[in-house]
This record gives C-alpha cells, structure tokens and sequence, in this order.
C-alpha cells in the first residue's frame, strides 16, 4: 500500500530530553510537512521540505529541527528548548508539479511530557 | 505571510439542514485554495480545491465551495447534511512555493 508512515503513534519525552518522530512516504511525493495540531488551533506549520536537503520554516519552527536526505524520509526533531512540547504531530506530502497538489497525511504521532 | 480564518469553531445542525462554513484568507499572491475533512478516528482527506477558473467548485459527497475574489473568501456549502457528515473541517491556502497553511477548523456535529 502506497502512503505515508508515522512512527511512534504515542511518544513520551522527559524534562530536557530531545525525542525524534519518524516520517516515511512511498508515494514518491516531492515536498513534505510537519504540523502540529493543538484543540482549538487547528493545523500549525513547523517545517516543510520541497527536495532532497533543503527545508523551510514554518509559522512556529522555534524549538523543532528536521533533516530531509532522503526523499522518502523528513525526521522531525522536538528539542528541549520547546517548551510546550505536548500536541499531536502530523506529517504530509504532496506532488509539486507547478500548483500544489493536495496534501496526503499521516496518522500522526500524540507526544506528551512526563 | 499568508492566513487563514475560519469564523465557526463549532457548528450543530439537525439531519437535512443547510450548511455554510466560513472560510477567509489572507495572501498577495495566486492563492489555491483547498477543504479538508477529518472524519472521527481517520486521515485528513481533501474534500474539494480551487485553482483558477470557475469560482464554484464540486468536491466529494455533495460539498461544494465558491471563491470569492473581492472578499478573500472560499465558503465551503452543503444543501443538506447528513449524520455522516459529522466531522472537523479545515480551509487551507497552498502557495506555489510549496508553502500550506490552515484554519483552526471547524466541528460539524448533525444531530440524526
């Protein structure tokens, strides 16, 4: 089946910790996402990554960091200078064949502090 | 920086009636306006889009959404909901530099 992995589904990080969530796509998408989705604050945008070694911030990529060296893989990074860590973390990816395509996401990843 | 706003965080209608969600954006540039629905326990999935051309756009299970130019709008409209339209809703902007950005959602509750 062709789509999108998230691994862990629930991740429990301690005071200090840095904890990394995992992003696999075979759909041979050429961009890919990380959000975060908060009750009440719908989707956030940390990074987004449109080709092989090069990413972009998003609105609220402050305490977050990601690699992408591969095309089927974007890491997303939560480190401890993130304060408030605790939401639900989705990735997606999408074509980019001059206009964006839709997004395919994820099932996401809940991370909560202990 | 490109915005959007969705006016209702929580809409409860009864089986059969009429839906209108608002959805505002913000952005100078061409703006591809899409919908999202999040049914309970499932995937984000795109309901309908807009890229150019007819402002009124069909997406699936008789959702439809007009574009707005003057008013920087793209309302997502149903005739008549049904109880298995109960989901969260989410507008969202993608720009061509790959760049997408969503509202706070909407939760649809249909009363059966």
């Amino acid at each position: 089946d062709g789509g999108i992995t998230q691994s862990p589904k629930y991740l429990f990080r301690k005071e200090g910790q840095n904890v990394t969530l995992s992003c696999e796509q075979n759909l041979n998408h050429d961009a890919m996402y990380w959000y975060r989705q908060d009750p009440g604050q719908g989707l956030r945008l940390i990074y987004y990554s449109q080709i092989v070694n090069d990413f972009q911030k998003g609105d609220i990529a402050e305490g977050y960091s990601v690699s992408r060296e591969k095309k089927e893989s974007f890491p997303l990074t939560v480190t401890s200078a993130q304060k408030n860590p605790t939401a639900f973390y989705l990735c997606a990816s999408s074509l980019l064949q001059g206009r964006p395509e839709k997004l395919f996401f994820g099932s996401g990843t809940q991370l909560s502090v202990l | 920086a490109q915005s959007v706003s969705q006016h209702n965080h929580h809409v409860i209608l009864s089986e059969a009636a009429s839906l209108e969600l608002g959805c505002n954006y913000s952005y100078g540039g061409t703006v591809n306006l899409f919908w999202y629905v999040q049914y309970p326990g499932q995937h984000l999935q795109l309901l309908l889009k807009y890229f150019s051309g007819d402002p009124l756009v069909k997406g699936i299970k008789g959702f439809e959404a007009e574009f707005i130019k003057s008013k920087f709008s793209f309302n997502l409209r149903k005739p008549s909901v049904q109880w298995s339209d109960t989901a969260e809703y989410f507008c969202a902007v993608h720009t061509n530099a790959g760049k997408s950005t969503f509202g706070d959602g909407t939760t649809l509750t249909v009363k059966p």
